[in-house]
């Protein structure tokens, strides 16, 4: 039972490249977010999908985007990442309960 | 606007210790209320909730906390502290505004260090 899986763990990308992070599930679940966890600031929610097909921008949207691209799916992209992307970022996913959340990427942007 | 505090951002106690890890919110409506632990490179651990009922809730690994209406709290507490507990705590509160998902406010955590 994998429940979030996150790929990749670790990258380092310079500024000004591209990225997406990949985020599955497997238990069923209709909700799915991003976060980016820096420290002393908590985890801060970047977009979320409420349903496949739907997404909406949380509280930190700029200069990301998302796709969901089918019920298990969910996806991060940086455009043209920025050192203040460097951060820890995590995906979880829920079904009208508690949130269950992967294990993260370590982004370093240099 | 809804948010969580966590005024902590460590709490230092010895192994076999009572532990209380603090929390408070501000939202509209009736609260459903969270903790999480996070440890080292891991993602969140669901530990439990609180919807609605006992003021005492129950969860994993032993800890408990309780909720306080009059004084918006939800305080995480374990009766005996384990080493093993030393990790990173969210309080977090579901959105009230959030009607079709579960999104969650976060507070900023309170790093638990339990000592031998």
């Amino acid at each position: 039972n994998a429940g979030v899986t996150q790929t990749p763990k670790f990258q380092v990308l310079k500024t000004g490249q591209s990225m997406t992070l990949q985020c599955a599930q497997d238990m069923n679940h209709n909700s799915m977010y991003w976060y980016r966890q820096d420290p002393g600031m908590g985890l801060r929610l970047i977009y979320y999908s409420a349903s496949e097909g739907t997404t909406d921008k949380g509280e930190v949207p700029n200069g990301y985007n998302v796709s969901r691209l089918n019920k298990r799916e969910f996806s991060l992209r940086l455009e043209s990442a920025a050192p203040s992307q460097t951060s820890v970022y995590f995906c979880a996913s829920s079904e009208f309960g508690p949130q269950h959340f992967g294990d993260g990427t370590r982004l370093s942007i240099l | 606007a809804q948010s969580v505090a966590q005024p902590e951002d460590q709490v230092n106690v010895a192994e076999g210790n009572p532990l209380t890890v603090k929390c408070t919110y501000s939202v509209s409506g009736n609260p459903y209320l969270f903790w999480y632990v996070q440890y080292p490179n891991r993602g969140l651990q669901f530990l439990l909730k609180y919807i609605t009922g006992d003021n005492l809730v129950k969860g994993s690994y032993g800890f408990e906390a309780e909720f306080n209406k009059s004084q918006t709290s939800f305080h995480l507490k374990k009766p005996s502290a384990l080493v093993s507990d030393s990790a990173l705590y969210f309080c977090a509160v579901r959105d009230p505004l959030s009607y079709n998902t579960d999104k969650l406010i976060f507070g900023t955590g309170t790093r638990l260090q339990v000592f031998p």
